[in-house]
């Protein structure tokens, strides 16, 4: 069964600090992994797309990691900001680039002053 | 980059009116749009998936006479929720494939509320 799950499931930080958010899957076959940020009551944006090939991506503070062997990505967030609070979902793509999206329960990330 | 421009953000209405929520993508053309619900602290649930000019596919257990989607264009989806009642009380969120790059934009969403 195709399945994306995260942990951890809630995560509270004080602004400045790092995090990393973990994602675990087992999807077949595998064609992408994403990452989105949902804030409360809006729809969700993407932060990084990775393929197969790919191990590392970023954008700004934002750093996913993707090892394939292993079945595992993570999202790590460097100096976080109060407006990083929001949720992170992890999605994997099945099957052709652009097929079924398999999501995540997300994490909810919240940054306190 | 690619947006999704989805309405209304927020509606209230009536059980057993119906209400419609549109979605379209504003610098790219979409054959295939999603449909999600998705309830407090949970993830998004895929609904049905439209393609354009033709009949919607509906995910098991979702009710495709309830939920009345319509794919009329390349830019455009619509989903219309019939005979509303506060059970279908939830956020919808619609995304669109670019056919050029194959990514996948969502809209802000719809908050719905039935009364």
């Amino acid at each position: 069964k195709n399945q994306v799950e995260q942990s951890p499931q809630s995560l509270i930080i004080l602004e400045g600090k790092n995090c990393t958010l973990q994602c675990n899957y087992t999807v077949s076959p595998f064609s992408n992994l994403r990452w989105y940020k949902q804030d409360t009551g809006r729809g969700p944006v993407s932060l990084t797309i990775m393929t197969f090939s790919e191990n590392t991506k970023s954008n700004g503070r934002y750093t996913a990691t993707l090892d394939a062997d292993t079945k595992q990505s993570s999202l790590h967030i460097t100096a976080s900001q109060l407006s990083d609070s929001a949720s992170y979902i992890c999605v994997v793509s099945a099957g052709g680039w652009a097929d079924k999206l398999i999501f995540g329960t997300g994490t909810r990330l919240q940054v306190f002053p | 980059g690619a947006v999704v421009s989805q309405h209304p953000s927020r509606v209230i209405c009536k059980s057993g009116t119906s209400v419609k929520i549109e979605c379209r993508s504003l610098d790219f053309q979409a054959t295939t749009m999603f449909w999600y619900r998705q309830f407090p602290k949970q993830s998004l649930m895929l609904m049905a998936t439209s393609n354009e000019g033709s009949k919607a596919t509906y995910e098991q257990g979702v009710e495709k006479d309830k939920f009345l989607i319509n794919h009329a264009s390349l830019t455009l989806s619509t989903l219309t929720v019939t005979s509303a009642h506060p059970e279908d009380s939830s956020f919808y969120i619609c995304s669109a494939r670019d056919l050029n790059s194959y990514g996948y934009t969502f809209g802000s969403g719809t908050r719905l509320t039935v009364v």
